[in-house]
């Protein structure tokens, strides 16, 4: 999983709840992603930043929050406006070159409860 | 517009046997082609990548791909599968630039049985 990791593993939220999930790097990476999956699915994109102090929706914002105030830290918040938040979530970071290979994160489990 | 495709959800192998994990893309200009595995409740892991040069790739677990640029494809080779090699595999693609984003494949499930 590199230098990448994330916290917690296990996550379980009431209904209406916002949680955040943490997401650390120590690779010196630009570029950092948040993706979803689902059992049996592959990825969806969240968010992604190529720099701090920026950042782009992807394929499914909505419901989801995100900040890069630090190179190293990229969390994500699941607000309650997120109907159906259960999934395996995964951090993922490059430098930004399109070459370069993207490094993932060992990933959190969000329960819904 | 990007895209990558594993036409199969499952790949069903005896242990010994070669194994063959299908991907096809689409991208404009010149692409970058990766290849992941993925564990039960853990991140994806790199296994190899294509960016220019020998069309066969090798990567780590004695895993390796080839290029096809005509065929527009980069399938996923082991000349012998090992129980261990069972898990779900990825096949990404991202076009030449730095602004293009990376696609990933919905994943291919290697199943070795002993």
């Amino acid at each position: 999983d590199g230098g990448i990791t994330q916290s917690p593993k296990y996550l379980f939220r009431k209904e209406g709840q916002n949680v955040t999930l943490s997401c650390e790097q120590n690779l010196n990476h630009d570029a950092m992603y948040w993706y979803r999956q689902d059992p049996g699915q592959g990825l969806r994109l969240i968010y992604y930043s190529q720099i701090v102090n920026d950042f782009q929706k992807g394929d499914i914002a909505e419901g989801y929050s995100v900040s890069r105030e630090k190179k190293e830290s990229f969390p994500l918040t699941v607000t309650s406006a997120q109907k159906n938040p259960t999934a395996f979530y995964l951090c993922a970071s490059n430098s930004g070159r399109a070459a370069d290979t993207q490094y993932f994160g060992p990933g959190t489990r969000l329960t819904v409860l | 517009a990007q895209s990558v495709a594993q036409p199969e959800d499952q790949v069903n192998v005896a242990e010994g046997n070669p194994l063959t994990v299908k991907c096809t893309y689409s991208v404009s200009g010149n692409p970058y082609l990766f290849w992941y595995v993925q564990y039960p409740n853990r991140g994806l892991q790199f296994l190899l990548k294509y960016i220019t040069g020998d069309n066969l790739v090798k990567g780590s677990y004695g895993f390796e791909a080839e290029f096809n640029k005509s065929q527009t494809s980069f399938h996923l080779k082991k000349p012998s599968a090992l129980v261990s090699d069972s898990a779900l595999y990825f096949c990404a693609v991202r076009a030449g630039s730095s602004a293009s984003k990376i696609i990933f494949g919905s994943g291919t499930r290697l199943s070795i049985r002993p």
